[in-house]
């Protein structure tokens, strides 16, 4: 299985911050990437998907990058609602996998 | 809007089955890849697998052998069975749907939890 790895594990930053979410996985996936994210009982919600491509009604402050085994999720200017919890998830091969999650707290 | 809901016992015994059941509300099953997903306490998410509303599936490896997924299009839902389960099957499962392909969940449920316990 290909092994995904975040950092940090959590983030403290302030509302208005810029702020990178790094995803290494342990062979290349191309740009086979996702980036999830999940408040406290709520559904995940699919953020971006192919590394870059933002899903639909998703706001413009999130984008992503990065090929073959390092990503990065960045948010331009950190809102209220984004604290949460994010996912990387490779969709290269099977079966699929997921890094362990990065809190984003306010600080 | 397309909403799903996980539903089944939250308390199972080891040994015994897991049984859950996704219930598709807001669009029909018969299109898509419909998947179930698990998040252990203190670990990240593992995908368990999909199945395709025609009835094809695939499985995580390392689940396979205990793993069934089925569909019912005319109820609208899909289940998972997972025999034999241990401690280590303790975790939130989710539904989720997958309209970009098999490894995308573009939806979700909200998770039910269940707890491997005598």
């Amino acid at each position: 299985d290909i092994q995904m790895t975040q950092s940090p594990s959590t983030l403290s930053a302030s509302v208005g911050d810029r702020v990178t979410i790094t995803c290494r996985a342990s062979q290349s996936v191309s740009s086979w990437l996702a980036w999830y994210q999940q408040k406290p009982g709520r559904a995940p919600k699919l953020l971006i998907y192919k590394a870059s491509t933002l899903e639909s009604g998703v706001p413009s402050r999130f984008s992503g990058s990065g090929s073959g085994t390092e990503f990065t999720l960045t948010i331009s200017s950190l809102q209220p609602d984004d604290f949460a919890t994010y996912y990387c998830q490779q969709y290269s091969s099977y079966p699929y996998t997921f890094g362990q999650g990065t809190n984003l707290e306010i600080k | 809007q397309v909403q799903l809901r996980e539903s089944g016992p939250g308390l199972v015994k080891p040994s015994e089955t897991l049984s859950l059941t996704c219930t598709v509300s807001g669009g029909s099953i018969s299109s898509y890849y419909w998947s179930w997903i698990r998040r252990p306490p203190g670990k990240g998410l593992e995908w368990i697998g999909y199945i395709y509303y025609s009835g094809s599936t695939n499985y995580n490896p390392s689940l396979k052998s205990r793993v069934t997924i089925s569909i019912d299009t005319s109820r609208n839902h899909f289940s998972l069975n997972l025999s034999s389960v241990t401690a280590a099957d303790t975790a939130v499962y989710f539904c989720a749907r997958g309209t970009l392909g098999a490894a995308l969940a573009d939806s979700w449920g909200q998770g039910t939890l269940v707890t491997v316990s005598s």
